[in-house]
């Protein structure tokens, strides 16, 4: 079944410390999207993606990093310089930015 | 200003019940699209509906309707004969499509929490 996988569920991260959360899809779509989802908050967009190689900062892009190597994948690293990084973390892809999106079940990042 | 408001934090409707959850929007485009999407306790998010600007008729998909009130620039949901697998957030988005970088993306509200009870 076609479908976007986010690995891991759960992720905790320590002081000063960079990790990267996982987001693939064999939907065969170009657009994908990061977004963050706070408890009580609505999804704010992080950085998304059209075409590989390619990406734009969304709303709250300070303290994250991506890259877009492969169409298919779509990695975000929380670096140390986010000092607030306990969140939701929601991937999403879509056949263009003009259509709908599909999301992945999310990845849960908590600071030790 | 926030371009998509959701005034219900909450929503209690009874089982087969019908239920409208409210959203309305800020944009000066002429041209954008409006979704909703459903979030249960799993966390993943599911599509539900989709209204275009231009788009004469309410949209519809199954039990979900979309009550399309351009004027007032409202979008609100409405699930006729709720069932106990509804419970769920709520969340209304936007996509605004005459952006300078050529590219469009959707805005979130904060969403509605509804909960069915038998």
């Amino acid at each position: 079944d076609g479908g976007i996988t986010q690995s891991p569920k759960y992720l905790f991260r320590k002081e000063g410390q960079n990790v990267t959360l996982s987001c693939e899809q064999n939907l065969n779509h170009d657009a994908m999207y990061w977004y963050r989802q706070d408890p009580g908050q609505g999804l704010r967009l992080i950085y998304y993606s059209q075409i590989v190689n390619d990406f734009q900062k969304g709303d709250i892009a300070e303290g994250y990093s991506v890259s877009r190597e492969k169409k298919e994948s779509f990695p975000l690293t929380v670096t140390s310089a986010q000092k607030n990084p306990t969140a939701f973390y929601l991937c999403a892809s879509s056949i263009s930015t003009y259509e709908k999106l599909f999301f992945g079940s999310g990845t849960q990042l908590s600071v030790l | 200003a926030q371009k998509i408001t959701q005034t219900q934090p909450g929503m209690f409707v009874q089982e087969k019940e019908a239920v409208t959850l409210d959203c309305t929007y800020d944009t000066s485009d002429p041209s954008y699209g409006l979704f909703w999407y459903k979030q249960p306790s799993s966390g993943e998010m599911i599509f539900l509906i989709y209204q275009g600007s231009y788009d004469q008729q309410n949209a519809t998909e199954g039990r979900y309707s979309l009550n399309f009130q351009k004027a007032r620039k409202s979008a609100n949901l409405v699930i006729s004969a709720s069932q106990l697998g509804d419970s769920a957030m709520y969340f209304c988005a936007m996509r605004e499509d005459s952006r300078d970088s050529g590219y469009s993306t959707l805005t979130f509200g904060k969403g509605t929490m509804l909960l069915v009870s038998p």
